[in-house]
């Protein structure tokens, strides 16, 4: 069976800090890996990642893959309040399967 | 507008009922899905129908039943609510499976609470 471990399960930082959230895997036929924020509704994309080693950059956040050793890591700079979320990591399988992680529950206090 | 749209957003009934949950796309996609997310937050995947047709069937119960009257539409059926039914049910879809615009992204509606007392 699949399997996505995301860690840590939760994290509180203050404003400015910069945090590291992990995400490993164990798939058979992988095809890519995705984080998704999730405030208080739906899940909203932000990185989709296919190669090991090529950094993903959207503002103060990237993501890198690792296939070799099955992770991938989500990184946020100069964190703000509104970072405050879950961050769910899923791993695209064949078949055309999402499995999500538990999730990573940051809260970036003022 | 909304791309994908779920109806109700809030659902309270009790044990033993039979409710229905509905979701309709218009970002033209082919495949659509249901994921149930619990109380500790932990998403994962019930069925996927590609083009109207049964992909992903998880280990759900049968009193679960979706149906997709066109590939815009999937719903959700649940008969004989149990407690442990009790969750936010995502409805998402994605492009065409496998073809040139399948980046795996999933888009997601905004969720349907269920709380069967």
């Amino acid at each position: 069976e699949d399997k996505v471990v995301q860690s840590p399960l939760s994290l509180v930082v203050h404003e400015g800090d910069t945090v590291t959230l992990n995400c490993s895997y164990e798939v058979t036929n992988f095809r890519s890996l995705l984080w998704y924020k999730q405030e208080k509704k739906a899940p909203t994309f932000l990185f989709m990642l296919t190669s090991s080693g090529i950094e993903k950059k959207s503002g103060r956040l990237s993501s890198i893959l690792d296939k070799k050793e099955l992770f991938s890591i989500l990184n946020i700079t100069a964190t703000q309040t509104g970072d405050s979320a879950i961050y769910l990591c899923a791993v695209k399988s064949s078949g055309d399967k999402l499995t999500f992680g538990t999730g990573t529950r940051l809260a970036v206090r003022p | 507008d909304t791309a994908v749209s779920q109806t109700p957003k809030y659902l309270v009934t009790q044990m033993g009922n039979d409710k229905s949950i509905k979701c309709e796309q218009n970002l033209g996609h082919d495949t659509m899905y249901w994921y149930k997310q619990d109380s500790k937050k932990f998403l994962k995947i019930m069925f996927s129908y590609n083009n109207k047709e049964l992909i992903i069937n998880e280990t759900v119960p049968n009193r679960f039943s979706p149906k997709s009257p066109d590939k815009a539409h999937l719903n959700l059926h649940i008969n004989s609510l149990e407690l442990g039914d009790s969750a936010v049910y995502f409805c998402a879809s994605s492009p065409l499976r496998g073809g040139d615009g399948d980046t795996g992204e999933l888009f997601f509606g905004e969720g349907s609470r269920l709380t069967v007392l």
